[in-house]
């Protein structure tokens, strides 16, 4: 099977642009988490989606949101984008999301803001 | 603010000896706990889940979940220059939260040949 797949991978953009990653999860997982990854904060959960569903959320403000489509595939946007939004994003997928099951990782999205 | 700690290290063994690395968490109800490694510049790679109290073994790791302790650990023998990265301790919880990972803020381990 396929892994989780992101794009893109490198993302340079300007503080107060807008920015949509993409994450296609491994094939048959219906589950989508996103995480933001920095050196100060570590990693921090942003969003999980679930059948189209947004079923829980992090505490990030509103510039940052995301969807999921009936495939699956989830994207995330980032509007509005300051110097603190540079960091490496990075989404998960599983089956079902339940207690015990594992979420498998992407190789991420490094975006930087200048 | 339910929350997950670990030693930040770093973490220096020599090979073949074993590497000990730590975690607490914060949130009583926490079901799962998980192990990721998470070399520099790459994405974290799931080693170890456990879920009921004592040991778990897989090849040369051991995670060992005390609940009553809310302790969680990863054990290495026979450490290897291969294993040197950054380990991360991620706990799934209960309710409204059992859809999220909680994530430590990583030990980095670094074995020397």
């Amino acid at each position: 099977k396929a892994g989780v797949t992101q794009t893109p991978r490198y993302l340079i953009k300007t503080r107060g642009q807008q920015v949509t990653l993409s994450c296609s999860p491994i094939s048959g997982h219906r589950s989508v988490s996103w995480y933001q990854q920095t050196p100060g904060q570590g990693l921090q959960f942003l969003f999980e989606y679930f059948s189209e569903t947004q079923r829980n959320k992090g505490n990030f403000p509103g510039r940052f949101s995301g969807r999921q489509f009936s495939n699956s595939r989830s994207e995330m946007n980032v509007s509005t984008l300051e110097l603190g939004d540079s960091a490496l994003y990075l989404c998960a997928s599983s089956p079902l999301n339940t207690a015990q099951e594992t979420q498998y990782f992407g190789p991420g999205t490094r975006l930087l803001v200048l | 603010q339910k929350e997950v700690e670990q030693n930040s290290g770093p973490l220096s063994v020599p090979e073949g000896a074993i590497a000990s690395l730590n975690c607490t968490y914060s949130d009583r109800g926490s079901q799962s706990f998980f192990w990721y490694r998470q070399y520099s510049g790459k994405s974290p790679e799931l080693i170890m889940s456990i879920y009921s109290n004592g040991d778990k073994e897989d090849g040369r790791f051991t995670a060992q979940l005390n609940k009553a302790s809310q302790y969680v650990s990863l054990l290495i023998r026979d450490s290897q220059p291969s294993d040197s990265a950054t380990y991360l301790c991620a706990v799934k919880g209960s309710g409204g939260s059992n859809y999220k990972l909680t994530f430590g803020k990583g030990t980095l381990l670094t074995v020397n040949p």
